[in-house]
């Protein structure tokens, strides 16, 4: 069974640099063909899909996210990470981690991490 | 972009009642639809994939359907453990866009 787990500070200064990482358990982050993506949700609100990085290390980002987010693998520790830098309070949010499975006529986020709560403050 | 506009925000309806929610897309995405559904403090969990296709352990109450721009999430008859948000969510080769969900409450 392949389990998640985001871990990083849950409190960033405003205009610094946001930093998550996800470790994969249950299975190589290298073995298969899959997507892993992050994915957030502000409180009280829906869910944004950050970008994604395949095992080969080529990356997809939503645009409104774009200029701000790297997410990098490193496939020695089976984990994958977000950096979102200039945050501003409107990046406070709960943040997911994600396994992304997909074929040439479906494409999922079949297992998810339990999300990690990171709150931008002074 | 591709931008999903998902139906009502919020309903409530009795247990045993239909249900449906619909998800429109900017743009056609053919079937490349999902929906998932979220409880309070938890992940969301994918119910439907491929716009109509019921992920294995899923009860058969829920159900997908549409194609190209709208789409449709029925559950057939609402049970007291279906209250949650619940999200479509439209996938390309450059990206995913969520609708921006559906509370379904116990009326």
């Amino acid at each position: 069974q392949v389990q998640l787990q985001e871990s990083g500070p849950g409190l960033v200064k405003p205009s610094q640099t946001l930093s998550l990482t996800c470790t994969v358990s249950g299975g190589s982050i290298s073995s298969g063909s899959y997507y892993w993506s992050w994915i957030r949700q502000p409180a009280g609100k829906g869910l944004e899909w950050i970008g994604r990085i395949y095992t080969s290390g080529s990356t997809n980002y939503n645009p409104s996210l774009k200029s701000r987010v790297t997410i990098s693998v490193d496939t020695s520790k089976n984990q994958f990470s977000l950096k979102l830098s200039s945050v501003t309070a409107a990046d406070t949010a709960v943040y997911y981690c994600a396994r992304d499975n997909y074929s040439s006529s479906w494409y999922v986020h079949d297992y998810w991490g339990q999300g990690t709560l990171v709150t931008v403050s002074s | 972009d591709i931008q999903m506009t998902q139906s009502p925000s919020s309903l409530s309806a009795s247990v045993g009642d239909r249900v449906t929610i619909t998800c429109q897309a900017s743009q056609d995405i053919s079937n490349y639809l999902n929906w998932y559904q979220q409880k309070p403090g938890k992940a969301p969990k994918l119910l439907i994939y491929d716009a109509s296709n019921l992920e294995t352990g899923v009860p058969s109450r829920f159900s997908g359907s549409g194609s190209g721009t709208d789409f449709t999430f029925t559950i057939s008859s609402l049970q007291p453990e279906d209250i949650a948000t619940y999200y479509c969510q439209q996938y390309d080769n450059l990206g995913l866009t969520f609708g921006g969900g559906t509370k379904v409450e116990i009326k």
